[in-house]
């Protein structure tokens, strides 16, 4: 069964502090991981997409990495600012599905 | 550019009433298109995608259904609401079908079912 899992299931930092949110996946046969960032209330917008050649990816102060061996990835958030409040779905998808991860609640704090 | 555009935004019904959540996109055509639901604390449902006018596959029996009437038109219906469909509900789009493509969320529709 496909799945994905996320963790942690919440977190709280400091603005201006780095963090890291990972994703571990079982989506077989894979076609790409995507992270996604969704403000509450909001629906869901695209910070990063890899393919199983890609190893890294950046989108300002997030930087995505890939371990297609291992099945994991995982968002680094540099200088994290109040904005960055939200939560950050990973979502595999297959050559014909997408699993969705529940996502991690991230909550920056003055 | 493309956008897309859904609405309500929030909607309060009682139990029994009927439902319609629409969704449109512009700038694209022949696009791909999905209503998820989202529950709190969990991952988002995939309820309905279609590649094509009148062209509806479901994912989740349930008491929802969908209807491409033109399209970049996506509509999600119920003739009668149950305490259980409240959440929060979004439209998607992408270019291509399968897994493989972007996908583009619009901002979502709070349903509270009381």
């Amino acid at each position: 069964k496909n799945q994905v899992e996320q963790s942690p299931q919440s977190l709280i930092i400091l603005e201006g502090k780095n963090c890291t949110l990972q994703c571990n996946y079982t989506v077989s046969p894979f076609s790409n991981l995507r992270w996604y960032k969704q403000d509450t209330g909001r629906g869901p917008v695209s910070l990063t997409i890899m393919t199983f050649s890609e190893n890294t990816k950046s989108n300002g102060r997030y930087t995505a990495t890939l371990d297609a061996d291992t099945k994991q990835s995982s968002l680094h958030i540099t200088a994290s600012q109040l904005s960055d409040s939200a939560s950050y779905i990973c979502v595999v998808s297959g050559y014909s599905t997408l699993t969705f991860g529940k996502g991690t609640m991230l909550l920056v704090s003055p | 550019s493309q956008t897309i555009h859904q609405w309500p935004a929030t909607l309060v019904q009682p139990v029994g009433s009927p439902l319609s959540l629409e969704c449109t996109v512009e700038g694209t055509s022949n696009p791909n298109l999905y209503w998820y639901r989202q529950a709190a604390g969990r991952g988002l449902q995939l309820l309905f995608y279609s590649v094509g006018i009148g062209q509806i596959s479901s994912e989740v029996p349930q008491n929802l259904s969908a209807s491409r009437p033109q399209d970049r038109q996506f509509i999600l219906s119920s003739k009668k609401l149950l305490l259980s469909d409240s959440g929060f509900y979004l439209c998607a789009w992408s270019a291509t079908s399968g897994g493989a493509g972007e996908l583009f969320f619009g901002e979502g529709s709070r349903l509270t079912v009381l």
